[in-house]
């Protein structure tokens, strides 16, 4: 099977900070890498699909990018209202695995 | 509007069932892969179980095959899981999802909590 590895789990930042989220997969996968955003008591958002695809609605701060085992989800001015936990999610032969998630905390 | 309404949540002895139900409206449900993700307290994502358009194929995560059904009717616009079996590990809010290009999920519901405790 193939382990999706993300990091930092924990990430502390400032408003304005470039932030970057990485997962590393056990070996080279295809481009179904998604991102999600999920507040507390809330269901996740959709922000990057197909590793560098903006979802419809999301600002243009969110990008997302990588190949083959590296993929990064890049927040380039961090605000307010993105203080999150942040997972990433690979799509694989009908079994869909999550990233263990990165909370950004304010700094 | 996209909207998924789940329901059906509980609390439930360990061995005991639970029908989940989600209702789906504002998109023509059946042209959509359909899924089930699931977020234990305090802990991250898990996907589930995951239904295709017509229902002939549903694919699941190892530690809920045999015990978790997911079904569809689609003339009702409305997803089903049927647990079985339930035990403490099965504790979690779970999401009705819809799939984007079958790999992600573009929409989900409010959550519903399934808790299995004596």
């Amino acid at each position: 099977d193939i382990q999706v590895t993300q990091s930092p789990s924990t990430l502390s930042a400032s408003v304005g900070d470039r932030v970057t989220i990485t997962c590393r997969a056990s070996q080279r996968i295809s481009s179904w890498l998604a991102w999600y955003q999920q507040k507390p008591g809330k269901a996740p958002k959709l922000l990057i699909y197909k590793a560098s695809s903006l979802e419809s609605g999301v600002p243009s701060r969110f990008s997302g990018s990588g190949s083959g085992t590296e993929f990064t989800l890049t927040i380039s001015s961090l605000q307010p209202d993105d203080f999150a936990t942040y997972y990433c999610q690979y799509y694989n032969s009908y079994s869909w695995t999550f990233g263990q998630g990165t909370k950004v905390e304010i700094k | 509007e996209v909207q998924l309404v789940e329901s059906g949540g509980g609390l439930v002895q360990p061995g005991g069932s639970l029908r989940l139900s989600c209702a789906a409206s504002g998109f023509t449900f059946s042209n959509y892969w359909m899924s089930w993700v699931r977020q234990a307290p305090g802990k991250g994502l898990e996907w589930v179980a995951s239904i295709k358009q017509d229902g002939s194929e549903k694919y699941y995560v190892d530690s809920v095959k045999g015990r978790f059904t997911i079904s569809r009717d689609n003339a009702e616009n409305s997803l089903y899981l049927q647990m079985n079996s339930l035990r403490g590990e099965d504790t979690a809010v779970y999401y009705c999802a819809r799939a984007k290009w079958l790999a992600h999920f573009d929409y989900w519901g409010q959550g519903t909590l399934v808790t299995v405790s004596s």
